[in-house]
């Protein structure tokens, strides 16, 4: 069974730029998160979507967003990138609520120069 | 508020046991998680605890949960090379009826293997 795919892992943007990331959750899972892991702030909780629909989210600008499609894989977008938007952004899906069924992504390393 | 600590970084001889601590404020956390990140890797879970328990083995691994005092910590028995990561503790504060909770994590420590 495949895990949870994150594209692209690598990426340079530079200032200003939009940026969008993808992940694909592992299959039959409805929900996906997204977290952002810095140096400075740790990993911090973005948003989490479940068919389709957005059931959570953290304490980020409105230039972070995402969407969730029918087949469960998910997106984030980031506008107007700033130098503090550099990141390990990680991807988990999960198939019901218990903790054993939630699994991340190797993540997709962001660099804004 | 929610506020997740650990100390930053830890080093301990191989075959030694490590204890990695943690500290959270939010008193309605209903889980409470260990996971583990390898250079250039994701995170991997460990093991987790439900808030009602004390203490949960998993093979080399230990929990232990004081509640009243709000801290988590975890043990790792016979430390080998491999054991060598970032440790993040998290916490959530409620079941959903499906999916991901809004997980919380500590500062994460480095522990470090000497042979």
């Amino acid at each position: 069974k495949a895990g949870v795919t994150q594209t692209p892992r690598y990426l340079i943007k530079t200032r200003g730029q939009q940026v969008t990331l993808s992940c694909s959750p592992i299959s039959g899972h409805r929900s996906v998160s997204w977290y952002q892991q810095t140096p400075g702030q740790g990993l911090q909780f973005l948003f989490e979507y479940f068919s389709e629909t957005q059931r959570n989210k953290g304490n980020f600008p409105g230039r972070f967003s995402g969407r969730q499609f029918s087949n469960s894989r998910s997106e984030m977008n980031v506008s107007t990138l700033e130098l503090g938007d550099s990141a390990l952004y990680l991807c988990a899906s999960s198939l019901t609520s218990s903790p054993e069924s939630q699994f991340f992504g190797p993540g997709t390393r962001l660099t804004v120069l | 508020g929610e506020d997740v600590e650990q100390s930053l970084f830890l080093s301990v001889r191989e075959g030694d046991s490590s204890v990695i601590n943690c500290t959270y404020t939010d008193s309605s956390s209903t889980y409470l998680y260990w996971y583990k990140q390898e250079p250039g890797a994701g995170l991997q879970l460990l093991t987790y605890i439900f808030s009602n328990m004390d203490m949960k083995q998993d093979q080399r691994l230990t929990v232990l949960l004081n509640k009243k005092d709000k801290h988590l910590s975890l043990r790792i028995a016979d430390t080998q090379t491999g054991d060598s990561a970032i440790y993040f503790c998290a916490e959530s504060t409620g079941v959903s009826n499906f999916g991901n909770e809004k997980l919380t994590f500590g500062t994460g420590t480095r522990l470090t293997i000497i042979p």
